[in-house]
């Protein structure tokens, strides 16, 4: 089966700062997609960033990129000099190719403060 | 880029009623679309795999009868809540891939409240 954990159900950061969001997943199958999503109040799911499986560095997105230790199974969100803006839920998901389905972790919800 | 379009955006039902939400791949035809729901301040839950011409593949505890999905053509699929409860109130929003392995492609969701 597989599984998305994210551990932090809210976080704070300064606005400027860096912060990091966790995600750990579990599954036996080789070859599957990590994603990230930023999802503000209107609801819309905004896609960030991408990592595969068999891809060899680290993704990076403008501010995002996605600290990827394959044999920790992590995935982890980094947001370098945080805006108001980033003020959201993000959700860390997986998708499996066997399957195609899109599995989301519970989401941490980021707070920017001046 | 791809764009998926889901109406309503909001709605409001009284208790018994049936309601049905559209999922449309504007740009591009949809071999598969998926239905998630999405409690206040919680997950996105998958609800249903669906593609074109067959039926929908539900999650386990997922009542079929009651979530209705029909995948008509390559860019619409509708999934009808019948007989609606205030527990069915919820955001559901749909995503929808062009061909296997490639982007998913969110709509901007639809909040329903049942009376």
């Amino acid at each position: 089966a597989q599984k998305i954990t994210q551990t932090q159900p809210g976080m704070f950061v300064q606005e400027k700062e860096a912060v990091t969001l966790d995600c750990t997943y579990d599954t036996s199958d080789p070859s599957y997609g990590l994603f990230w999503y930023k999802q503000p109040s209107s609801g819309e799911m905004i896609f960030l960033i991408y990592q595969g499986s068999y891809d060899q560095q680290n993704a990076t997105e403008g501010r995002y990129s996605l600290n990827f230790q394959k044999a920790r199974k992590s995935a982890n969100l980094v947001i370098s000099a945080s805006q108001l803006g980033d003020s959201a839920m993000y959700f860390c998901a997986m998708r499996v190719y066997n399957t195609d389905k899109l599995i989301f972790g519970t989401g941490t919800r980021l707070q920017v403060f001046p | 880029g791809a764009v998926v379009s889901q109406h309503p955006s909001r709605v409001i039902c009284k208790s018994g009623t049936s309601v049905k939400i559209e999922c449309r791949s504007l740009d591009f035809q949809a071999t598969t679309m998926f239905w998630y729901r999405q409690f206040p301040k919680k997950s996105l839950m998958l609800m249903a795999t669906s593609n074109e011409g067959s039926k929908a593949t539900y999650e386990q505890g997922v009542e079929k009868d009651k979530f209705l999905i029909n995948h008509a053509s390559l860019t619409l699929s509708t999934l009808t809540v019948t007989s609606a409860h205030p527990e069915d109130s919820s955001f559901y929003i749909c995503s929808a891939v062009k061909e296997p392995r490639s982007p998913l492609h969110f709509g901007n969701g639809t909040r329903l409240t049942v009376t």
